[in-house]
């Protein structure tokens, strides 16, 4: 069936390492990416955003690549910060925002101290 | 998102009783959404507005209701609560093609 998931369940790294965040999604008509944080009893965050006509795209600290020979996503995080522990989900759209978001179960990421 | 604001954060209800979650929104985006999360896991839609006049449901719809009063108000209704409705509810906005913003949640327990 159609699903965009994720690689990894949780991710714990060194804080100043770098993080890397996967997501596989198998719609092809999908033309929209977003990464989404979201942090203990809070709503989901907008970090960034990557269209299909794109293969990179970077932001403040994170970048987002996208492969759309093999329909995976990722989120890279330089410099991990302990701020930066929360629930990551990734969440597609189809046909240009006509139909709603489809998100993933979400990756943990627990920075370590 | 302060822009997104869900009333009230946090409700305890017991089952049987109707209950209203509702969402208003400054970003004039047309579009509108609830979203339903359950502990551990990602989001799911239950209905979702893409203009005063539209309403769709979504994955979860069983058991809700909703009302798009205006184009910043989109409403929740459980008319009978039960407590596998139990959950953390978004509600989010977007324009066309644009990014999804969220509310910072309802938590309802239903007892």
């Amino acid at each position: 069936g159609e699903s965009v998931g994720l690689h990894l369940p949780t991710l714990s790294v060194q804080e100043g390492d770098n993080s890397i965040i996967n997501c596989a999604y198998s719609n092809s008509a999908s033309d929209y990416f977003i990464w989404y944080k979201q942090e203990s009893g809070k709503g989901p965050q907008f970090i960034i955003d990557i269209r299909s006509n794109m293969d990179k795209r970077q932001g403040q600290r994170v970048t987002v690549l996208l492969n759309k020979t093999v329909k995976h996503l990722s989120l890279q995080i330089a410099a991990t910060q302990p701020g930066d522990s929360a629930v990551y989900f990734c969440a597609e759209i189809r046909n240009s925002g006509n139909t709603p978001l489809v998100f993933g179960k979400g990756t943990r990421l627990s920075v370590i101290a | 998102d302060a822009d997104v604001t869900q009333t009230p954060r946090n409700r305890i209800t017991k089952t049987g009783k109707r209950i209203m979650l509702e969402c208003s929104q400054t970003k004039g985006h047309d579009r509108m959404y609830w979203y339903r999360q359950d502990p551990g896991l990602g989001l799911q839609l239950i209905y979702y507005s893409f203009d005063v006049k539209d309403i769709n449901k979504g994955e979860i719809s069983d058991g809700y209701s909703v009302s798009r009063q205006a184009q910043a108000k989109f409403s929740l209704s459980l008319e009978s609560a039960i407590p596998n409705q139990t959950a953390l509810y978004f509600c989010a906005t977007s324009d066309s093609g644009g990014p999804w913003f969220f509310g910072q949640g309802t938590r309802l327990t239903v007892v």
